[in-house]
């Protein structure tokens, strides 16, 4: 079974406040590591993918670090804003086929 | 370009009958991939195709059955719905599936209710 976890599940966060949250995979047979956006009442929709250790990936306010090694990233949002409300999702790639994580619900208050 | 579309987007069954989830991509991806997601559960792969002419197991196939139509087009089937496969369904295509490392594209999603 290849458990790959999010943490935390949800979290609320002020305007402008800086969020970080984790994703945790297998740190062997390691392939590929995607991080998605998921709005509500919409489909999810790609950030990243990240492939080598020690990968750091920017998009405007968002950025993302990978650690094959020890098998977790991070998603780092600063100065959050109430449209980086979602939930983000991490994908883990293996020899097997892409697992998914539960997510990490943001929720940015004005 | 639509991307990737799925029909129906709502649909009540009742225990025991059967229909057929539809899916269509206009990108020319080769794979394709049929999810499903449950409540605190993450999106979980219920079978893919990663190229026209071929399909696979994901981790919750039992009860489902699927179809490489052509290239453009990958569709569940439930023979026999039954209460715990209520949920929501996203098909999602991309470039190819081995490497891991193609995005893949979601569909809007079919929620899907067994009484």
């Amino acid at each position: 079974i290849l458990n790959v976890e999010q943490s935390p599940q949800s979290l609320h966060v002020q305007e402008g406040d800086s969020t970080n949250f984790t994703c945790s995979f297998p740190s062997s047979n390691f392939y590929a590591l995607h991080w998605y956006r998921w709005e509500t009442a919409k489909s999810p929709e790609a950030l990243f993918v990240m492939t080598l250790n020690g990968d750091e990936k920017k998009k405007g306010r968002i950025s993302a670090t990978l650690n094959t090694k020890e098998g977790y990233s991070y998603l780092y949002i600063k100065g959050s804003q109430p449209e980086d409300s979602a939930t983000y999702l991490c994908a883990f790639k293996g020899n097997n086929d892409m697992r998914f994580g539960a997510g990490t619900r943001l929720t940015v208050k004005p | 370009n639509a991307g990737v579309t799925q029909t129906p987007k709502f649909q009540v069954l009742k225990t025991g009958q059967s229909m057929t989830l539809q899916c269509a991509q206009d990108m020319n991806h080769n794979s394709m991939y049929w999810y499903r997601q449950d409540p605190g559960m993450g999106l979980r792969l219920i079978y893919y195709s990663a190229s026209e002419g071929t399909t696979d197991k994901g981790e919750v196939p039992n009860g489902y059955n699927v179809s490489r139509l052509n290239k453009r087009e990958f569709s569940l089937r439930l023979e026999s719905a039954a209460p715990s496969q209520t949920s929501v369904y996203f098909c999602a295509s991309s470039v190819s599936s081995g490497a891991g490392t193609d995005t893949q594209y979601f569909g809007p999603g079919t929620r899907l209710t067994v009484l």
